[in-house]
């Protein structure tokens, strides 16, 4: 299985919300990765784990939440957004995060769009 | 400290004709370097990528590029472009340093009949 999965596939949220982002690979893979992609931007950088613990975060407000549970599973917690937060979240997973293995492959993301 | 540099925001050729991507990087340490497509609301895809073996790669549907260490650049190319090769195409670097990776600003391709 050669796959990154993500649900849902579109979410449309109120500012007083909370909802859950899901991401899952069985791929054996030791490091994720969320973020957040803009249209015709590069994707840019919210959350790395590396061995199930949060190795990067690049400086993300709060209202963001990630969470690694197990080794396969990865959730993005979300409250209080603005909506400016509306944009493509996209999930990934490399073999490690560093080293000739890190190319990452990524999960065909969940549009949000918060109201 | 790495960057990427991708030297043109849009690209357009006519279908059959060759395609080259060009993107030049900067990174203070041996670099991974990797050529990502997305189609429109899609995830990202790996062409190919360079981690310091061949220095010319070859990627899925017919896509290579070459590491020029002295140039600092890797450009992607094709020798024939389809209509399916329209999409956004992102270079990216990646070196132990930084333990993260770096996305160029991306290049449209537009792929006419």
């Amino acid at each position: 299985d050669t796959e990154v999965t993500q649900t849902p596939k579109h979410l449309v949220m109120g500012m007083t919300n909370k909802k859950s982002l899901k991401c899952e690979q069985h791929m054996g893979h030791r490091a994720m990765y969320w973020y957040k992609q803009k249209a015709k931007k590069p994707p840019e950088l919210m959350f790395v784990y590396s061995y199930e613990k949060l190795s990067i975060n690049e400086s993300v407000p709060s209202r963001f939440s990630p969470e690694c549970p197990n080794s396969s599973l990865l959730n993005l917690h979300l409250h209080a957004l603005q909506p400016e937060d509306s944009a493509l979240y996209l999930c990934a997973s490399s073999q490690s995060r560093d080293g000739p293995y890190n190319e990452q492959f990524f999960g065909p993301g969940t549009r949000l769009t918060v109201l | 400290a790495q960057s990427v540099t991708q030297l043109d925001s849009h690209v357009s050729v006519s279908e059959g004709t060759p395609v080259l991507l060009r993107c030049n990087y900067s990174s203070s340490y041996s670099p991974s370097l990797f050529w990502y497509v997305q189609h429109p609301n899609k995830g990202l895809q790996l062409l190919l990528k360079y981690t310091s073996a061949a220095t010319l790669v070859k990627g899925i549907n017919g896509f290579e590029a070459e590491f020029k260490k002295s140039e600092t650049s890797f450009h992607l190319t094709k020798p024939s472009a389809h209509m399916s090769d329209a999409a956004e195409y992102f270079c990216v670097v990646s070196d132990s340093l930084a333990g993260k990776s770096t996305f160029g600003d991306g290049t449209t391709l537009t792929v006419k009949p």
